[in-house]
């Protein structure tokens, strides 16, 4: 069974700072996902990485295999941005394995 | 772009009744999920369904609950017998295929409310 960490659980920042969210799961994986979640509830998938790095506007994921291991980064961040992210992984044809999200508020 | 649909958006229900969740996935994918997020907690794996069957399913998804695609827009997940405790946001996903470097898409969730 594949468990997902995220670190920090909660992380309030001021508008403009840079934004690190960490992942950590424990069996080997076809693909991990970075995924933002707003209140109200609709999921938003950011990222699918197997592999190295990818950047879309102010958003930066990049993936260690060997160490197991996934960084979602922010840069300049704005209160628009606050939402809570959430990082899963898949294996083959599976479903995917949540972590349990990490809340995000960017204050004026 | 094209979505994932979900109806309905709430869903209230009196516990042991049946409740039937309908998703339309994006026309050209082949694979469908479904999810459930409980209030406060994170979000589960239910199913898979892939060519008209169930490909894989979690420890959560026992007798009570079944999926089908009765014809080729909708898929849907059905309660038989609901209880509070299924009372959870259900989200559909799907994906076109498992090899090309395309996330699941979701759609907006169906909030279900067992009283």
């Amino acid at each position: 069974k594949n468990e997902v960490e995220q670190s920090p659980q909660n992380l309030t920042a001021q508008e403009g700072e840079f934004i690190t969210i960490n992942c950590s799961y424990s069996v080997g994986i076809s693909a991990l996902h970075w995924l933002q979640q707003h209140p109200g509830g609709g999921i938003v998938s950011l990222f699918m990485l197997s592999s190295g790095k990818k950047k879309h506007g102010r958003l930066i994921a990049t993936i260690n295999i060997q160490e197991k291991h996934s960084s979602l980064h922010i840069t300049a961040s704005h209160p628009r941005d606050s939402a809570v992210y959430i990082c899963a992984v898949r294996r083959g044809a599976d479903g995917l394995t949540f972590g349990k999200g990490t809340h995000l508020i960017i204050q004026p | 772009e094209p979505e994932v649909t979900q109806t309905p958006s709430h869903q209230v229900t009196q516990m042991g009744q049946e409740v039937i969740l309908r998703c339309v996935p994006i026309s050209n994918h082949l694979y469908f999920y479904w999810y459930r997020q409980i209030l406060g907690q994170k979000v589960e794996f239910l199913v898979s369904f892939y060519n008209n069957e169930i490909s894989e399913k979690s420890e959560i998804f026992d007798d009570q609950f079944s999926v089908e695609r009765p014809d080729g827009s909708n898929f849907t997940l059905k309660i038989r017998s609901t209880k509070l405790e299924d009372s959870a946001m259900y989200f559909c996903a799907s994906i076109r295929d498992l090899t090309s470097n395309q996330p699941q898409h979701f759609g907006d969730g169906t909030r279900l409310s067992i009283l």
